[in-house]
């Protein structure tokens, strides 16, 4: 079946490394999504990409860093640099950036530092 | 900059009747798009229903309809029939002209709904 593939769906980090979310998707999208989900909060965006070897800064993308080599793959690194990373991270995917299309979302990723 | 506002963290409503999700947003746009998305408790995002500004037909999906009041930057869900798979976290979100979902679309923090049985 076509769709999003999020992994791991809970990470527990220790205060001062980096971990890597992952991101895969085969519908074929040109355009991937990073997302974090705070409490009482509605999405806010950390990166995008509209194309392989591209990718362009959200809302919140301080602390945070993507690679585009493969069309299906977008990984988030949460590095030591994000002061307050505990979140539910969302990845997402679309044919292209326009409203006109229909964004799909994968079924996220727990990040806890401990 | 752009806002969405969802005045009512949570709500219940009994199965089979009828509930009403509200959102206001701030924009000095003349057209834009809103959306619905559901997030139940597997925790994917689905989109429910999407609205252009410029209709003034009220999108519909099923048991799902919004009341678009333009004037008074209003796009409330209605849920009709509420089943148990309805209970969800519900998002209300804003795109302006121009805009796409890398930049200028906001989401509002959310309405925790419950269908109770």
């Amino acid at each position: 079946d076509g769709g999003i593939t999020q992994s791991p769906k809970y990470l527990f980090r220790k205060e001062g490394q980096n971990v890597t979310l992952s991101c895969e998707q085969n519908l074929n999208h040109d355009a991937m999504y990073w997302y974090r989900q705070d409490p009482g909060q509605g999405l806010r965006l950390i990166y995008y990409s509209q194309i392989v070897n591209d990718f362009q800064k959200g809302d919140i993308a301080e602390g945070y860093s993507v690679s585009r080599e493969k069309k299906e793959s977008f990984p988030l690194t949460v590095t030591s640099a994000q002061k307050n990373p505990t979140a539910f991270y969302l990845c997402a995917s679309s044919v292209g950036l326009g409203a006109g299309n229909t964004i799909y979302f994968g079924e996220g990723s727990w990040l806890t530092v401990v | 900059a752009q806002t969405v506002t969802q005045s009512q963290p949570e709500m219940s409503v009994q199965e089979a009747e009828t509930v009403t999700l509200s959102c206001t947003y701030d924009t000095s746009e003349s057209n834009y798009y809103l959306f619905w998305y559901k997030q139940p408790p597997s925790r994917q995002m689905i989109l429910v229903i999407r609205q252009e500004a410029y209709k003034q037909q009220n999108a519909t999906e099923n048991r799902f309809s919004v009341n678009f009041q333009k004037a008074a930057k209003s796009f409330s869900l209605k849920i009709s029939d509420s089943q148990l798979g309805d209970t969800a976290m519900y998002f209300c979100a804003f795109m302006k002209p121009g805009g796409n979902y890398g930049q200028n679309f906001v989401f509002g923090p959310g309405t925790r709904l419950s269908v109770l049985p």
